[in-house]
């Protein structure tokens, strides 16, 4: 399986909304309304922000939701602040019990 | 409260094979449902999936992967153990464990372990 493709970085001012993009195939992305989104601050482990697509787990901010259109899915962060700023992942299920990640999308917030 | 700790050797040489252990609280993995797997990251560079282990034993694994990985599971102390063979530079990562929760997302993460492969 080929990683699903993110931009490398994002930014946006604090307040502003930023959508980060996670493009795969019919295989993954377009054939399973199972994306997931996960932030990681540095030197710490990955924290689920979204579910099957765009479902928000509890204890994550309600500024964030997700999206899907075909082949690509998207998260979007509304109300950009400081404590957003860290490495955002796509992940999805591929279909026989395996899963791909996406390349993986810096935001920063300026 | 669900956590998950990966424990191994921080280094290991090349040709070797590497054994790391994840040890979970808050669920157990022979209840109907429950699955753990094992993700990983070189420095700087992106997650990678690895493998899945089941409540009912099946087991699943990345396609790049799978002649050198297996995953197992010892249901009494709450552990799953991750073995990949012939250990390369390359395979510097931290390598974290997680629940998956319905079987399509990660729901709870370990805190990763940095495992350096040099000789």
């Amino acid at each position: 399986q080929s990683a699903l493709t993110q931009p490398a970085s994002v930014s946006g001012s604090p307040g502003q909304s930023i959508t980060i993009s996670c493009t795969g195939t019919s295989s993954d992305v377009g054939g399973y309304n199972y994306v997931s989104w996960y932030q990681q601050h540095p030197g710490k482990a990955p924290k689920l922000m979204i579910y099957d697509v765009s479902k928000r787990p509890s204890g994550a901010s309600n500024r964030f939701s997700g999206s899907k259109s075909g082949n690509t899915a998207s998260l979007t962060i509304s109300g950009l602040q400081a404590e957003d700023e860290a490495d955002y992942y796509c992940c999805s299920y591929a279909g026989s019990s395996t899963y791909v990640f996406g390349t993986g999308t810096k935001v920063t917030v300026l | 409260q669900v956590t998950l700790k990966e424990s191994g050797p921080a280094l290991v040489k090349p040709t070797q094979t590497l054994t790391l252990t994840c040890t979970f609280s808050g669920f157990s993995l022979s209840n109907s449902g429950m699955r753990v797997s094992w993700i990983r990251q070189p420095p700087g560079k992106a997650l990678e999936w690895l493998a899945r282990i089941d409540w009912d034993d099946d087991k699943f694994y990345s396609t790049s992967l799978k002649t050198r990985l297996t995953i197992s599971k010892d249901t009494s102390k709450n552990q799953v153990v991750l073995t990949m063979t012939n250990m390369d530079p390359v395979d510097t990562a931290t390598y974290f464990c997680a629940r998956i929760w319905d079987g399509t997302y990660f729901d709870s993460w370990g805190q990763g372990t940095l495992v350096t492969v040099s000789s």
